[in-house]
């Protein structure tokens, strides 16, 4: 079946820890986002790539960082110098053009300890 | 810039009644406007998508929203509520005009379905 895979769907981080949090995709798609929701603000976006080896800043991008090495994958690292991590993180991807919709992982759930 | 807004953040309805879920959108070119639906602790989920092909939209579990240009909306109608409905609904534009397409969401709905 085709989708999104992120993993793990929960994940504890302890006060100055980086850690990583996988998003990988089998739907051919070149473009790839990070959100992050928090109650009652939405979904913001944090990075998104439309090609491999290429990736842009979205909204809320400080203390966070990403890698696309390959088409299928677009992990994100959230750093220590993340002031609240605390989060439900989704990863998408899509087609490049506008009336196509995203294709939504399962989310991490991002809890510090 | 494109924006969103969704008016009520919570809303609860009797199983049986009409759903009407407010979304009023902002954009300087032709937009394309998405809705979707979210479980707890899962993923989002695409209702329906309105590309100007047509102006009332439908889309899944039975859901419709009509895109109305002069008012600016694309409010989210179901005629009569299921208590599977239950979940949060995001309106969202797409950031298109070809170079991206990222989606700008509101703040979401919650919908509560009462028995």
């Amino acid at each position: 079946d085709g989708g999104i895979t992120q993993s793990p769907k929960y994940l504890f981080r302890k006060e100055g820890q980086n850690v990583t949090l996988s998003c990988e995709q089998n739907l051919n798609h070149d473009a790839m986002y990070w959100y992050r929701q928090d109650p009652g603000q939405g979904l913001r976006l944090i990075y998104y790539s439309q090609i491999v080896n290429d990736f842009q800043k979205g909204d809320i991008a400080e203390g966070y960082s990403v890698s696309r090495e390959k088409k299928e994958s677009f992990p994100l690292t959230v750093t220590s110098a993340q002031k609240n991590p605390t989060a439900f993180y989704l990863c998408a991807s899509s087609g490049m053009v506008g009336n196509t919709e995203a294709f939504f992982g399962q989310g991490t759930r991002l809890t510090v300890v | 810039a494109q924006s969103v807004t969704q008016l009520g953040s919570h809303v609860s309805v009797s199983e049986g009644a009409l759903v009407l879920l407010r979304c009023n959108y902002s954009s300087s070119v032709p937009p394309y406007l998405f809705w979707y639906v979210q479980y707890p602790n899962q993923g989002l989920q695409l209702l329906l998508k309105y590309t100007s092909a047509a102006t009332l939209v439908k889309g899944i579990n039975g859901f419709e929203a009509e895109f109305k240009k002069s008012e600016t909306s694309f409010h989210l109608t179901k005629p009569s509520a299921h208590m599977s409905d239950a979940a949060e609904y995001f309106c969202a534009v797409s950031d298109g005009g070809g170079a991206t397409n990222k989606l700008i969401f509101g703040t979401g709905t919650l919908l509560a379905v009462q028995p």
